[in-house]
């Protein structure tokens, strides 16, 4: 079974909008890690943000935030003000356990284009 | 923030030999990293744990002769694909956890190997 989904194989945005990147999770670990990556054309990944499964308050970093909707088992992320520069793709991961020996694993990604 | 350097960035080979992969940790001490691997336009697959001191953990379908992992220092892991087929040609990427908290991943540059 997946753990990680991300069925939005592409997204477009115009430039200045928020956008959001939908994540969902299947795990019955009661303490696990959310991350979200970004994967330009180079390669790199780009960690943007992580929410713990405990955490009470959506993260938030700069023009990114996770909305985190433990019921429903999603960890959305949410670009506000897109730029160009956020044309990339975009990973969603989970991490079973809090342990950072844990391993980390990948949804399929979305690719998001942000038009002028 | 924590900086994983990968060597080589790309690396062109010809079938049947081996090919050695660097990751290092520059500023923090990685006692766990991780191996991945990454066909195009598709998600990070998780090869192995590689453990500092101790063997490699590998994935299931992940063939441990044939990609040698190698973990000697807490800075320093390896990994060797050995007798290269065009079928190994793919973007391998390595990432090592810097613990501070949120326990998140940092990721090299990745390395894009192809067999001819």
């Amino acid at each position: 079974a997946q753990k990680i989904t991300q069925t939005q194989p592409g997204m477009f945005v115009q430039e200045k909008e928020a956008v959001t990147l939908d994540c969902t999770y299947d795990t019955s670990d009661p303490s696990y890690g959310l991350f979200w990556y970004k994967q330009p054309s180079s390669g790199e990944m780009i960690f943007l943000i992580y929410q713990g499964s405990y955490d009470q308050q959506n993260a938030t970093e700069g023009r990114y935030s996770l909305n985190f909707q433990k019921a429903r088992k999603s960890a959305n992320l949410v670009i506000s003000a897109s730029q160009l520069g956020d044309s990339a793709m975009y990973f969603c991961a989970m991490r079973e356990g809090l342990s950072g020996y844990n391993k980390l694993i990948f949804g399929a990604g979305t690719r998001l284009a942000v038009h002028p | 923030g924590a900086v994983v350097s990968q060597h080589p960035s790309r690396v062109i080979c010809k079938s049947g030999t081996s090919v050695k992969i660097e990751c290092r940790s520059l500023d923090f001490q990685a006692t766990t990293m991780f191996w991945y691997r990454q066909f195009p336009k598709q998600s990070l697959m998780l090869m192995a744990t590689s453990n500092e001191g101790s063997k490699a953990t590998y994935e299931q379908g992940v063939e441990k002769d044939k990609f040698l992992i190698n973990h000697a220092s807490l800075t320093l892991s390896t990994l060797t694909v050995t007798s290269a087929h065009p079928e190994d040609s793919s973007f391998y990427i390595c990432s090592a956890r810097e613990g501070r908290g949120n326990e998140k991943l940092f990721f090299g540059s990745g390395t894009q190997l192809s067999v001819l």
